[in-house]
């Protein structure tokens, strides 16, 4: 079945360094892609998504490009922000089927901790 | 848009007992999922409604779980005789009836919280 795999945290930086947190996955098919965040007491949202090979995604500085050759999904930023403190999710869904709609297989999360 | 809704946020109950959760989801979305968060881990899917028709359920899904859609609106969740390992956070989301081949975004909601004594 499908499954998504991203570096284990908690990952802790400095304020304006770069970011980097791996994903990649397995799947049937070609799969849309995403990443979702989640910040202290807040639920999951949307990040960026890429829905083909070579689509870069994008949001909030932050970047991820869709690898087929390589499964791979890498989130960057090149400056973070002490506020970029959450839990970052990478996540994949097949087609859209009627049986299962749009639903989504994640990765175990990766917190990042940034310090001013 | 108000989002999605859920309550309670938290609920402590003890072993044996049953609980229900109920998820409000964005109004114009006839897509409705269940998903549990365990710490440390990312979210599994549950189940998933179109409209009131329960097309899809995970094996996680035991038969003490049960969900419901009745009107195709609001959902429910209940766990019957709950036992500490179902303790977790359970999360709903909603999305868009998708047109044709391309991808809905789900909303999540913020939770409901379960711990189990």
């Amino acid at each position: 079945g499908d499954s998504v795999t991203q570096m284990e945290g908690p990952v802790t930086l400095s304020e304006e360094a770069f970011l980097t947190i791996n994903c990649t996955y397995t799947a049937t098919g070609y799969p849309s892609l995403f990443w979702y965040v989640q910040y202290p007491g807040e639920g999951l949202q949307l990040l960026l998504k890429a829905t083909k090979a070579d689509d870069k995604g994008s949001n909030k500085g932050f970047e991820a490009t869709y690898r087929k050759e390589t499964t791979s999904f890498h989130l960057e930023k090149g400056s973070v922000q002490v506020s970029d403190s959450a839990v970052y999710f990478c996540a994949l869904s097949g087609p859209p089927k009627k049986s299962s709609g749009d639903k989504l297989t994640f990765g175990t999360g990766t917190r990042l901790a940034v310090r001013p | 848009d108000t989002g999605v809704s859920q309550n309670p946020r938290h609920k402590i109950t003890k072993r044996g007992q049953n609980v229900t959760f109920r998820c409000d989801p964005i109004s114009e979305h006839n897509r409705l999922y269940w998903y549990r968060q365990t710490l440390g881990q990312g979210p599994e899917f549950l189940t998933y409604f179109q409209n009131e028709a329960q097309l899809e359920k995970s094996r996680l899904l035991s038969d003490r779980f049960s969900a419901e859609r009745p009107k195709g609106s609001f959902s429910t969740l209940e766990i019957q005789r709950t036992e500490q390992g179902d303790s977790a956070m359970y999360l709903c989301a909603s999305s868009p009836n998708g047109q044709g081949k391309s991808y809905s975004p789900l909303h999540f909601g913020n939770g409901t919280r379960l711990t189990v004594t």
